[in-house]
């Protein structure tokens, strides 16, 4: 069955330095997304993206987020200069379309501040 | 605001003891409610989608069932490898395509 696969599972992090999340969505997905879970939190959702640009963001996603689908098959979140309380597992999500299709999530990247 | 509330928290259940987990949710107008499963240190994932009040849809021992407050899962002679946290979601009509999500209920089944 396709799935979402996001790298690195685990990444380490000193405060400020700039870090890149990747995700492979689902390949005739055209809807991609990233949420948040901080420890023992909700899962948080924080940018939706289609045809090459963001259709949603939330409060969180500021300026110091940015989304990108480098090629045909990647989508990165970057985070410019990171604060300690970004650390969290960060989600990709796809979905085929919009109007109540589910989104099918990769197993999270942990992001780990110092 | 748009809001997802889960009862309980935890639930505890002996193999066999069938139970009902609550999502209780508040919405400008419902495009979908979602329920994923999430096992620990994994990712979400896609059990049920739900659309209108009255729906009911069903996989193994689990079944979801929908009116315009909120939403069951029932679990039926539950087995150990049922234990995870279910988790509730909605989407929007004015929403674009986010999804709300509740907290979470952490079910243990032993055996």
């Amino acid at each position: 069955e396709p799935e979402v696969t996001q790298t690195p599972s685990h990444q380490v992090t000193q405060m400020g330095q700039e870090v890149i999340l990747r995700c492979v969505p689902i390949s005739n997905h055209l809807y991609f997304y990233w949420y948040r879970q901080i420890l023992g939190q909700k899962v948080e959702f924080l940018v939706s993206f289609y045809n090459n640009e963001i259709s949603e963001k939330s409060e969180i996603f500021d300026d110091q987020f940015s989304v990108e689908r480098p090629d045909g098959s990647n989508f990165t979140l970057k985070i410019r200069s990171t604060k300690l309380e970004d650390s969290a597992m960060y989600f990709c999500a796809s979905s085929e379309s919009t109007g109540g299709q589910p989104q099918h999530f990769g197993d999270g990247t942990r992001l780990s501040i110092l | 605001e748009d809001q997802v509330t889960q009862s309980p928290e935890a639930l505890r259940l002996q193999e066999g003891e069938s139970s009902s987990l609550n999502c209780s949710y508040t919405v400008s107008g419902l495009r979908g409610l979602f329920w994923y499963r999430q096992d620990p240190g994994k990712g979400p994932e896609f059990l049920f989608t739900l659309y209108s009040a009255g729906e009911e849809k069903e996989k193994e021992r689990l079944k979801a069932t929908l009116t315009k407050k909120e939403s069951f899962l029932h679990i039926t002679a539950p087995k150990p490898e049922d234990s995870a946290t279910y988790l509730c979601a909605v989407q929007a009509r004015d929403g674009y395509n986010k999804l709300i999500f509740g907290a979470g209920t952490r079910l243990a089944v032993h055996p």
